[in-house]
């Protein structure tokens, strides 16, 4: 299971600070990558980024420049950052799980996604 | 052009087949990918139905718990990706997401809704 948190709302030019708890997997496990992925009316489901628990990182490169993800093992935790939203980073945001592919560095699609947290940013 | 075309909505009857496509944009070659489907119903995230590249392909899967009446298929001739749908249920009304990985990242169409009536 994965459950998100967040502020809910934030100011235009903040930063959003997303968090993505992990039950029931290790967020250590070699069998898994993580991302978060967010949907908005607008720009439809999106793809952020995803990341190894060694810290591997993945980013699309239409977010690169403004998002950091990084994991807490000692609290079996996800995290994002993006740097400087405007109206255009209101969207409810996912994380997600990645099986990773075995044999070689890779990792599939997203199989399991949390329930969501809906941001707005809006002053 | 978008990366993947899928038609805003569809319409089927209860017990009918329904083929949702996932069209790739020209010059991307559909025999070359692995389709991800999703299907999303309102107020809830995304669930993971199958992955499929091709019939003889051991990293195609279906989502677990996910009926075998869900399946994949490609249309070389379209360039395009298909999720069947046999023997429709009214709870397959839905929207449904398809996604590659394109140029190191993953990229989703826009959704089909279909409607079962």
């Amino acid at each position: 299971q994965l459950q998100e948190s967040g502020p809910g709302l934030v100011k235009p030019a903040e930063t959003l600070f997303l968090t993505c708890t992990v039950s029931g997997d290790s967020i250590s496990s070699r069998d898994y990558y993580w991302g978060w992925i967010r949907q908005s009316p607008q720009e439809g489901l999106e793809w952020i980024g995803t990341m190894y628990y060694s810290g591997t990182t993945y980013y699309n490169p239409s977010l690169k420049s403004r998002v950091t993800m990084s994991v807490d093992t000692s609290k079996n935790q996800l995290s994002l950052k993006v740097n400087s939203v405007s109206a255009a980073d209101t969207a409810v945001y996912y994380c997600a799980r990645h099986p990773a592919i075995l044999g070689v560095t890779g990792f599939y699609g997203m199989d399991v996604w949390g329930q969501g947290t809906s941001v707005t940013v809006s002053s | 052009q978008a990366v993947l075309t899928q038609p805003a909505s569809l319409s089927a009857s209860p017990g009918a087949s329904a083929s949702l496509t996932c069209t790739l944009r020209s010059g991307i070659n559909v025999d070359t990918y692995r389709i991800y489907w999703y299907q999303q119903k309102p107020g809830s995230p995304p669930l993971y139905l199958l992955r499929y590249k091709s019939d003889s392909d051991s990293h195609d899967q279906q989502g677990s718990g996910v009926p075998s009446r869900f399946s994949g298929s490609k249309d070389a001739s379209a360039n395009a990706g298909i999720l069947l749908i046999s023997g429709l249920q009214s709870e397959d009304e839905a929207d449904y997401y398809c996604m590659i990985w394109h140029i190191s990242a993953w990229v989703f169409g826009g959704g089909t809704k279909l409607t079962v009536l």
